[in-house]
């Protein structure tokens, strides 16, 4: 079974505060994936990568950086949390030409 | 550029009888679609594809997918629901690349 766990299930963090968000898959997967999830827009992708050291900025970049140092590690980072992070994010992984994702539990993040 | 449709926000259907969750779709070329299923507090679960072949896809959990070309939907469907059917599903369309493009859910809701 293909497995993506993600570092937190909830966090409360303050404006301003530096997040860090982190992913793990345990099937060698070439394709990881950060998307946040808000009620309404469905899944909007942040960045993704398809090797070490590789990444693509996704639909809504800004604000978010990303680190990929090891294939099974994806974490997301929030530079300056604001409110407005304030959201479900989801992480998945894939081969490149399989075309399922495999999702992790996601990470609830409140910024106050 | 892609774009997923789930035209009904919320569909409340009574436990027994069949369901349909609706998903059209845009996409450029020949398009790889796909359900998932998130319950409360879980990341998205893999539902199933259609990729080519058959127009009637089969996938877990008793559910099947009607890919329609000239219609461009991909509508999910159940015989007979289940209580435990109740949760989020998101229509998917990958695109020429690696990347999905999913739409804003639809909640089910199954009534005992």
């Amino acid at each position: 079974d293909v497995k993506v766990t993600q570092s937190s299930r909830y966090l409360v963090k303050r404006t301003g505060e530096k997040v860090f968000l982190e992913c793990v898959q345990d099937m060698d997967h070439e394709n990881m994936f950060w998307y946040r999830q808000d009620p309404g827009l469905g899944l909007r992708l942040i960045y993704f990568s398809y090797d070490v050291k590789m990444k693509e900025k996704g639909d809504i970049p800004e604000g978010y950086s990303v680190s990929r140092e090891k294939k099974e590690r994806f974490s997301l980072i929030l530079e300056s949390a604001s409110t407005n992070q304030t959201s479900m994010y989801l992480c998945a992984s894939s081969r490149p030409v399989q075309e399922t994702q495999y999702f992790g539990p996601g990470t609830r993040l409140l910024v106050l | 550029a892609q774009s997923v449709a789930q035209p009904e926000d919320q569909v409340n259907v009574a436990e027994g009888n069949p369901l349909t969750v609706k998903c059209t779709y845009s996409v450029s070329g020949n398009p790889y679609l796909f359900w998932y299923v998130q319950y409360p507090n879980r990341g998205l679960q893999f539902l199933l594809k259609y990729i080519t072949g058959d127009n009637l896809v089969k996938g877990s959990y008793g559910f099947e997918a009607e890919f329609n070309k000239s219609q461009t939907s991909f509508h999910l469907k159940k015989p007979s629901a289940l209580v435990s059917d109740s949760a989020l599903y998101f229509c998917a369309v990958r695109d020429y690349g690696q990347n999905f493009v999913f739409g804003p859910g639809t909640r089910l809701s199954v009534l005992p």
